[in-house]
């Protein structure tokens, strides 16, 4: 069975002490693993798309890595404005049409 | 300004109603999605389009009904409405070829009571 699993569900942090969300999933073969932030009363923000392990995305004070087993984000020096959920989601290769969310992590950066 | 919108953004009805949320978008994508948010249960997908006049069923279909009749246009309806549905609905999109990563809208907050 498809699943994605997302931890930890909460982190708070200081302005600037960098750290790492996991992603991990279960897929039968993989299409696509995306990455979006979500900010409260809003719908999701797209942030990267990860294809292949090995593969690495960046945006700003973002990076999405990607393995064969899960993807990290990780945050660097963040900012309260990095304040957000962060959704991971799966794109199955044999079944396209349908995307696997995980729960999220909860981010707080404190000033 | 181009993208995808919904409407109502705030909706209250009662139990056993009829509820209509809309769902438009301006970018001509072909696939088009409608999710419920739920604490405890993330983003569960209701039904999906490919095309006009192609939909699907997804995880959680039960007591929805969709059309599309206009490649822009994918309306989410339910039937007979539970306090069950009460939750965020989101509809989402993508295009075709290589870039499959969906584009949310705004989401509609229905209150049944």
């Amino acid at each position: 069975e498809d699943q994605v699993t997302q931890s930890p569900e909460a982190l708070r942090l200081q302005e600037g002490e960098s750290s790492s969300l996991n992603c991990s999933y279960t897929v039968s073969g993989l299409r696509g693993l995306f990455w979006y932030r979500q900010d409260p009363g809003k719908g999701p923000e797209f942030l990267f798309t990860l294809y292949s392990a090995g593969e690495e995305k960046e945006k700003e004070r973002l990076k999405a890595t990607l393995t064969k087993k899960e993807s990290f984000l990780h945050i660097t020096a963040p900012k309260p404005e990095d304040s957000a959920t962060y959704l991971c989601a799966v794109q199955a290769r044999n079944n396209f049409n349908k995307f696997y969310f995980g729960s999220g992590t909860k981010l707080n950066v404190k000033p | 300004d181009a993208g995808i919108t919904q409407s109502p953004r705030y909706k209250i009805t009662e139990t056993g109603r009829q509820v209509t949320l809309m769902c438009h978008q301006t970018w001509s994508h072909s696939y088009m999605f409608w999710y419920r948010q739920d604490l405890g249960h993330g983003l569960r997908l209701i039904y999906y389009s490919a095309a006009a006049d192609i939909t699907d069923k997804g995880e959680v279909p039960d007591g929805y009904v969709v059309s599309r009749s206009k490649t822009e246009n994918f309306p989410l309806t339910l039937e007979s409405a539970t306090r069950s549905q009460t939750s965020v609905y989101f509809c989402a999109s993508s295009g075709t070829g290589r870039r499959y990563e969906q584009y949310f809208g705004p989401g509609t907050r229905l209150t049944v009571t």
